[in-house]
């Protein structure tokens, strides 16, 4: 079955430092997610991403966080200078049709970054 | 801004049981509701989505109900097993045409032996 891979599984970092986190997406999908769970709190939506290019984000994605899609698999997360609350699980989901479609989305399993 | 309750964060049953978990929403009349499934340190797992013109949805031992004046949806679990022992979280879509959705908190299913 097509699965969502991302990694590091786990990255430490220092505060200040900067972090990519990659995802492979499902091979058809056309939509894609980063969402983050801080330890113990409830999934949050960051950004999605369609046509190359941002089409949501929330007010956690600030100047410090981008997105790409450097090549026709990968999905990428940077965050420029990282800072002590940004510790927290990032998952990456894909999805093969937005609203109007199933809705579903596919999650990979996180990759858990620590910044000390 | 959109506001979503998981009544309870920790639910207890014996197997064999139906478990009945809760969702409320505020502030939102999104178009669709899902509802995910969540072992520790693993990313959600889709289970189930119903739309806003949909009263029930069933799939294997599982039932979705979804209310949209009461703003509620009712996820249940037929039979439990000890395996189904996860957190249940329930999501919205937030109104944007991607897809984007907001989560509860979850609930915490414990099915006892």
């Amino acid at each position: 079955e097509p699965e969502v891979t991302q990694t590091p599984s786990h990255q430490v970092t220092q505060m200040g430092q900067e972090v990519i986190l990659r995802c492979v997406p499902i091979s058809n999908h056309l939509y894609f997610y980063w969402y983050r769970q801080i330890l113990g709190q409830k999934v949050e939506f960051l950004v999605s991403f369609y046509n190359n290019e941002i089409s949501e984000k929330s007010e956690i994605f600030d100047d410090q966080f981008s997105v790409e899609r450097p090549d026709g698999s990968n999905f990428t997360l940077k965050i420029r200078s990282t800072k002590l609350e940004d510790s927290a699980m990032y998952f990456c989901a894909s999805s093969e049709n937005g609203q109007g479609g199933n809705g579903e989305l596919f999650f990979g399993e996180g990759s858990r970054l620590t910044v000390l | 801004s959109q506001k979503i309750e998981q009544n309870s964060e920790a639910l207890n049953i014996q197997e064999g049981k139906t478990a009945t978990l809760t969702c409320n929403y505020t502030n939102y009349s999104p178009a669709y509701l899902q509802w995910y499934r969540q072992d520790p340190g693993r990313g959600p797992v889709f289970l189930l989505l119903i739309r806003e013109n949909e009263k029930e949805k069933r799939k294997e031992r599982l039932k979705v109900t979804f209310d949209t004046t009461l703003k509620q949806s009712l996820f249940h679990i037929t039979a439990s097993q000890p395996a189904d022992s996860a957190t249940y979280l329930c999501a919205l879509d937030i109104g944007g045409s991607q897809g984007n959705l907001i989560f509860g908190k979850g609930t915490k299913l414990s099915v006892k032996p």
